[in-house]
């Protein structure tokens, strides 16, 4: 099956920073989305971005899917960004949307 | 609209016990999902819905079975729980194959003795 690779593990950042977050998959996809899940367990939608460039406030991502990669970038970080941060893929074809994620990278600011 | 509602939230069974878990959405949604997240990793896949009245399994199915109630409800049951199953289950739908969004219900944490 697909594989799916974020990086960093983990991050830690001052209030105020600007972080890239990385997510590699070796399959050609038609879903990819970005997660958040805060402190108590809830999965949040960042973004569906399976190609090119979204933007929502200081969060934003691209998608190069030629070049099987996307990045999450969070800009002028707060302490409420702090959490986990899951890419998710499912791959063409009869996918029907079964989501592969990747590991995960534990975010932290602290104030 | 609630989104996706899951219950219980949290269950403690012995070994050998049985239990479903049930999941809803209101949002009129065609596919729906069962992952597991064990700690300090992603979520996969159990069991999901492509669309009212089939069922099919994902990458970690032994142990489980599903049922597509309807179009808003997708139960997961244990028949005979296991401390590998241990874990937070997380319900998901998504609305069509153009918009492929998935939304989550907020987890049902499962403690198996």
């Amino acid at each position: 099956g697909i594989q799916v690779e974020q990086s960093p593990p983990d991050l830690i950042l001052q209030e105020g920073a600007n972080s890239t977050l990385r997510c590699n998959f070796s399959d050609s996809v038609n879903n990819l989305q970005w997660f958040h899940q805060n402190p108590w367990g809830q999965l949040i939608n960042l973004f569906y971005i399976p190609s090119g460039t979204k933007q929502n406030g200081r969060l934003s991502a691209t998608t190069v899917a030629t070049e099987r990669y996307s990045l999450l970038y969070i800009s002028s970080s707060q302490t409420t960004d702090s959490g986990v941060y899951f890419c998710a893929v499912a791959a063409g074809g009869t996918s029907y949307g079964k989501l592969t994620f990747g590991q995960g990278t534990i975010l932290t600011v602290h104030p | 609209n609630a989104g996706v509602t899951q219950t219980p939230k949290f269950q403690v069974l012995k070994t050998g016990q049985s239990m479903t878990l049930q999941c809803a959405q209101d949002m009129n949604h065609n596919s729906m999902y069962w992952y597991r997240q064990d700690p300090g990793m992603g979520l996969r896949l159990i069991y999901y819905s492509a669309s009212e009245g089939t069922t099919d399994k994902g990458e970690v199915p032994n142990g489980y079975n599903v049922s597509r109630l309807n179009k808003r409800e997708f139960s997961l049951r244990l028949e005979s729980a296991a401390p590998s199953q241990t874990s937070v289950y997380f319900c998901a739908s998504l609305r069509n194959w153009g918009d492929e969004t998935q939304y989550f219900g907020p987890g049902t944490r499962l403690l198996v003795l």
